[in-house]
């Protein structure tokens, strides 16, 4: 079955950067986009950006342009997220998201990683 | 960015009666749209996709309807797992959701 495994939580000073791993499995890695969405407490889910684990192509929400970086590792079938200059706005649980449709980048999410806590506190 | 807007924040509703929540779309998304439901310290699941297909799995009391700027989501029926956040998410562009709205026991 589809599992999105995602590493454990993190706490992390202001300035500080943060790489959560999120491994596939159950399916074939490089036929599906994968978004990273997150949600601060008590707030709504906010999508961050994607990326096409075939080609490691990325398009990433012009809010985190310049301190976001995606990447992935074909031999493991794990695809990264990493944020930098990390400040406390960016508290919040971080997903990765299968794009259900099979080589679309707009699609809805059919499998979520169980989430990564990410505290930002000096 | 389009913008997602969820209505209403909150709604209380009895057990065995039926819930219905609105979702808006600041431009026209056709009927690329999904709806989620959230649970207390889970990931969202998917529950509609296409505006009305419902994902594998979810019971028929789930409908959804809509196209253009305007959706609902209609659970008949209460159930007692039913009681969550749900989230829309228009896709026809880059993913935007709605602020969510909270279906809680009256």
């Amino acid at each position: 079955q589809v599992q999105l495994m995602q590493s454990g939580a993190e706490v992390k000073k202001p300035g500080a950067s943060v790489k959560v791993s999120c491994e596939a499995s159950g399916y074939t890695f490089t036929t599906y986009y994968l978004y990273w969405v997150r949600q601060a407490p008590g707030q709504g889910l906010e999508w961050m950006g994607i990326i096409n684990p075939s080609r490691g192509s990325t398009s990433y929400a012009q809010k985190f342009q310049g301190r976001i970086t995606m990447t992935r590792d074909t031999s493991t079938s794990t695809v990264y997220m990493e944020l930098s200059s990390l400040r406390s706005e960016d508290t919040a649980m971080y997903y990765c998201a299968r794009v259900a449709v099979a080589g679309s980048a707009l699609s809805q999410s059919d499998h979520w990683g169980q989430g990564t806590l990410v505290t930002v506190s000096s | 960015d389009i913008v997602m807007t969820q209505s209403p924040a909150t709604l209380s509703v009895s057990p065995g009666e039926s819930a219905t929540l609105s979702c808006r779309a600041s431009q026209s998304i056709s009927d690329k749209l999904a709806w989620y439901q959230q649970k207390p310290g889970q990931a969202p699941r998917l529950l509609i996709y296409g505006a009305s297909i419902r994902a594998t799995g979810i019971p028929a009391r789930f409908s959804g309807s809509g196209s253009g700027t305007q959706f609902t989501l209609t659970i008949g029926s209460l159930q007692s797992e039913d009681f969550a956040v749900y989230s829309c998410q228009q896709y026809d562009d880059w993913p935007t959701f709605g602020g969510g709205t909270k279906v809680e026991i009256k």
